[in-house]
């Protein structure tokens, strides 16, 4: 068992749907992370909050858009989806900035179908 | 121009042989982490061990040790005794300095392990 908790496991969509990717952990890691994906290639990150706040943005289109509740928990809002952004996402946590040697830890991640 | 990379598209070892995943880095920051990851087919990240620019010994975290030459810019995973189970997509990646949270993947080494 990953202490990164991901949910749903699965996700099918229709491309007008709208639907949250939840990411939880409970090892007082300050930063979290979104990766997506696609089959057979290296995760590609596409947000990071550091202390609840949005630090980077990796010029992700606004029908992704993730939010922060508290330091153990991350949401992704998905809005009119495209079928080129079915792959699987996956949630990481690690401790904060200057801690350059603990590494990300990752949840089992949403495999995100798009109709 | 790329930063880390994994030439080794697929590879495949014998049951309770080693096997050697190959990583070389680009860099000029002279504070780095090296960081190697699993991937089984279910889709978890699974952190397996860690490299410091600083470190003086090579990494070793049970039957992986990692053949770091720093000099040559190579940080190559070694898996000792390989099972069944070690059957899976294998990273390496790399954070530049205390303060950057982005991680820099390879294209990843695809292991299968032969009975």
């Amino acid at each position: 068992d990953t202490e990164v908790t991901q949910t749903p496991k699965h996700l099918v969509m229709g491309m007008t749907n709208k639907k949250s990717l939840k990411c939880e952990q409970h090892m007082g890691h300050r930063a979290m992370y979104w990766y997506k994906q696609k089959a057979k290639k290296p995760p590609e990150l596409m947000f990071v909050y550091s202390y609840e706040k949005l630090s980077i943005n990796e010029s992700v289109p606004s029908r992704f858009s993730p939010e922060c509740p508290n330091s153990s928990l991350l949401n992704l809002h998905l809005h009119a989806l495209q079928p080129e952004d079915s792959a699987l996402y996956l949630c990481a946590s690690s401790q904060g900035q200057g801690v350059y040697n603990q590494p990300q830890h990752f949840g089992d991640g949403t495999r995100l179908s798009i109709l | 121009a790329q930063k880390i990379t994994q030439t080794q598209p697929g590879m495949f070892v014998q049951e309770k042989e080693a096997v050697t995943l190959d990583c070389t880095y680009d860099t000029s920051d002279p504070s780095y982490g090296l960081f190697w990851y699993k991937q089984p087919s279910s889709g978890e990240m699974i952190f397996l061990i860690y490299q410091g620019s600083y470190d003086q010994q090579n990494a070793t975290e049970g039957r992986y040790s990692l053949n770091f030459q720093k000099a040559r810019k190579s940080a190559n995973l070694v898996i000792s005794a390989s099972q069944l189970g070690d059957s899976a997509m294998y990273f390496c990646a790399m954070r530049e300095g205390p303060n950057d949270y982005k991680l820099s993947f390879g294209a990843g080494t695809t292991v299968t392990v032969r009975a």
